[in-house]
């Protein structure tokens, strides 16, 4: 079992839809949490960052983290065209920074 | 702005040649990293940097060697290409100092091998 879990989809919604990308992981050393946007043939760049439990909220993106149950989801609103993309999570315990990668979801918003 | 530059987007190689992917940061940052990104496997660690000649082999380095002689600058190379390292090949750079931040890995935009 990989330390961290992600479904690689592709996941296909309608624009404006409520998008949830979802990784479960097994280390519950994990204190900080990532999630990177990476359209084709660019590489990732980091969206979200959140340290611990909670939510955080950033336009129409909320990330949210559930230690007790090893869950962490990105959740978009209102998605759009521009936001299909693979979609990665990453964690990294207190006193590293090697993150370790879900592998990725892929999305795809269609007009 | 943030800047992790690839020098080659595409290669094309033949099995047996030595291959040679450069990478260079522009941020200051102490750390790099090569990944190699495929289809269902996701991003795999090959050797991360943590200073100027100082590296650690990551979760898959068979087959690859690293070289950091200046912090801003650090190659990935196959000493003799094969098939099965056909891949996109993603340099990455962060900070230790970036307290709380850390683990934020700034990546440039790949380059894809072709080995053929």
């Amino acid at each position: 079992q990989k330390e961290v879990e992600q479904d690689p989809g592709p996941l296909s919604v309608p624009e404006g839809a409520i998008v949830s990308l979802n990784c479960t992981y097994s280390n519950s050393a994990f204190q900080y949490f990532m999630w990177y946007r990476q359209y084709s043939r660019k590489g990732p760049e980091l969206l979200m960052y959140t340290y611990s439990s909670g939510n955080k909220e950033d336009g129409r993106f909320t990330a949210q983290v559930d230690k007790s149950s090893k869950y962490i989801s990105l959740f978009i609103r209102d998605s759009q065209p521009s936001d299909s993309a693979t979609y990665l999570c990453a964690m990294t315990p207190g006193g590293s920074y090697i993150p370790t990668f879900g592998r990725g979801t892929s999305l795809i918003v269609h007009p | 702005d943030v800047k992790v530059t690839q020098s080659s987007r595409y290669l094309v190689k033949r099995t047996g040649e030595k291959v040679f992917l450069e990478c260079v940061q522009d941020m200051d940052h102490e750390n790099m990293f090569w990944y190699r990104q495929d289809p269902g496997l996701g991003l795999r660690l090959i050797y991360f940097s943590y200073d100027v000649k100082m590296k650690e082999k990551g979760d898959i380095p068979e087959g690859y060697s690293v070289s950091r002689e200046k912090k801003e600058r650090f190659s990935l190379i196959l000493e003799s290409a094969s098939t099965n390292q056909t891949s996109m090949y993603l340099c990455a750079s962060s900070s230790p100092s970036a307290g709380v931040r850390t683990g934020e890995l700034f990546f440039g935009e790949g380059s894809r091998l072709t080995v053929l």
